[in-house]
């Protein structure tokens, strides 16, 4: 079936930190790739995507590339501050269909 | 454009009672989805409806039930409420194309069960 696994949080990073949270997983066929944020009280807003292998997205300094021969998708920035301190999600779209199926989550916290 | 709308945001019920929740959608967006998001599971897939029609069911009792208007608004509704019910849930919508596109969430209703 199938499945996210995905980096446990939470995770602290300084300003200016580099950032990587992995994400590999399980799916039939080639899902599309997304990374989806949740800020404070706010609702999951797509970071970025990719639609297939090879593919790089990018957003906002992050950026995570579709990596078939290892289902993964990691999540990267170079530079971390203080306002990227959120929830985020890895989330593969179920082939054929237009849900996606997420992982748990991993809670960033930056301070200053 | 208005982004996706639900309500309530907030609402407290009881145990047994049922609860109706609502999504209206980006204008132009055919698809409405529903997902769970608990503390302890994550965000899980509850169902998709597409023109109306439910394209897509995730793995929930038949406690939970939904259906789209003619206008692409949603409703879910949820009956013989259980204190697991105890949630955040999210409504997404798209234009619906499968396999690619992107969703867009609304920010919520948390339903709290006592």
């Amino acid at each position: 079936g199938n499945s996210v696994t995905q980096m446990e949080g939470p995770v602290t990073l300084s300003e200016e930190a580099f950032l990587t949270i992995n994400c590999t997983y399980t799916a039939t066929g080639y899902p599309s790739l997304f990374w989806y944020v949740q800020y404070p009280g706010e609702g999951l807003q797509l970071l970025l995507k990719a639609t297939k292998a090879d593919d790089k997205g990018s957003n906002k300094g992050f950026e995570a590339t579709y990596r078939k021969e290892t289902t993964s998708f990691h999540l990267e920035k170079g530079s971390v501050q203080v306002s990227d301190s959120a929830v985020y999600f890895c989330a593969p779209r179920q082939t054929g269909a237009n849900n996606l199926f997420f992982g748990t989550g991993t809670r960033l916290t930056v301070i200053p | 454009k208005a982004g996706v709308t639900q309500t309530p945001r907030y609402l407290i019920k009881t145990r047994g009672q049922q609860v109706t929740l609502s999504c209206s959608p980006i204008s132009g967006h055919r698809s409405v989805s529903w997902y769970q998001q608990t503390p302890g599971q994550g965000l899980q897939f509850l169902f998709e409806y597409f023109s109306e029609t439910q394209r897509n069911k995730g793995n929930f009792p038949g406690r939970f039930s939904g259906r789209q208007f003619s206008n692409s608004r949603s409703e879910m509704n949820v009956s013989t409420l259980e204190l697991g019910d105890s949630a955040l849930y999210l409504c997404a919508s798209s234009f619906g194309q499968q396999n690619t596109g992107e969703l867009f969430f609304g920010e919520g209703s948390r339903l709290t069960v006592l």
